[in-house]
């Protein structure tokens, strides 16, 4: 496709249960980022890969977090045992380069009841 | 602690006139600033950047001033049109250990002009 892709575009879960985010990135493109916004708040940093590089994982906010990519294509995000504060819409967004401009997904809204 | 803020929640301007959205910063090493302009249900797009060894930077409609000394970068738009309704965002980042290049983003500004 001609930009990043994301799915599920809505998730509606139960407190408790796991879920799993998908990020399609740009082709080609060797750096994805995952950030999320919360209601009210700016965009929060989560985790970054670069090719093969190990991944920035400085912003994941606790050890529920996870995520991986392959190669330099799909990510996914995974939630483990998810609380209402996990409530948010997540954004992935890709680059060329690390100096390259941060082309976004349309983000998945999660919402934990 | 917020190293990126947008301290104006909203702005409201009427079509036609300046649109001034601001944003501060507290994180000297920030050598790269970003705007970004985000509609409701879609990813934000990039609009305008500059780097820290300029003061200026200009496209079409859009420009965005940086005062270092200040920390202070704004985003004029002139003149604004209802489609440039949406929320925007200012983003820095700063080479860090390992050169990650992660962006730090403020919470936002809703811009809403009127026709």
């Amino acid at each position: 496709g001609a930009g990043v892709s994301q799915s599920p575009s809505n998730k509606v879960t139960e407190k408790g249960k796991d879920v799993e985010l998908r990020c399609d990135p740009i082709s080609g493109h060797t750096a994805l980022y995952w950030y999320r916004q919360r209601l009210g708040q700016g965009l929060e940093f989560l985790i970054y890969f670069q090719g093969n590089s190990a991944p920035d994982k400085s912003g994941l906010p606790s050890d529920r977090f996870s995520a991986e990519r392959t190669g330099e294509s799909v990510s996914t995000l995974t939630i483990q045992r998810t609380q209402q504060e996990d409530s948010a819409v997540y954004l992935c967004a890709s680059s060329s380069s690390i100096a390259g401009v941060r082309f976004f997904g349309p983000g998945t809204r999660l919402t934990v009841l | 602690d917020q190293q990126v803020k947008q301290n104006s929640p909203s702005l409201s301007v009427q079509e036609g006139r300046i649109s001034i959205l601001n944003c501060d910063y507290t994180n000297s090493m920030f050598d790269y600033f970003l705007w970004y302009k985000k509609y409701p249900a879609e990813g934000p797009t990039f609009l305008i950047s500059i780097s820290s060894i300029k003061d200026k930077n200009e496209d079409g409609r859009f420009t965005v001033f940086l005062n270092k000394s200040a920390k202070h970068l704004s985003l004029h738009i002139v003149p604004s049109q209802p489609g440039d309704s949406a929320v925007y965002f200012c983003a820095a980042s700063a080479p860090e250990a390992g050169n990650t290049g992660k962006l730090i983003f403020g919470q936002g500004t809703t811009l809403q002009v009127k026709p």
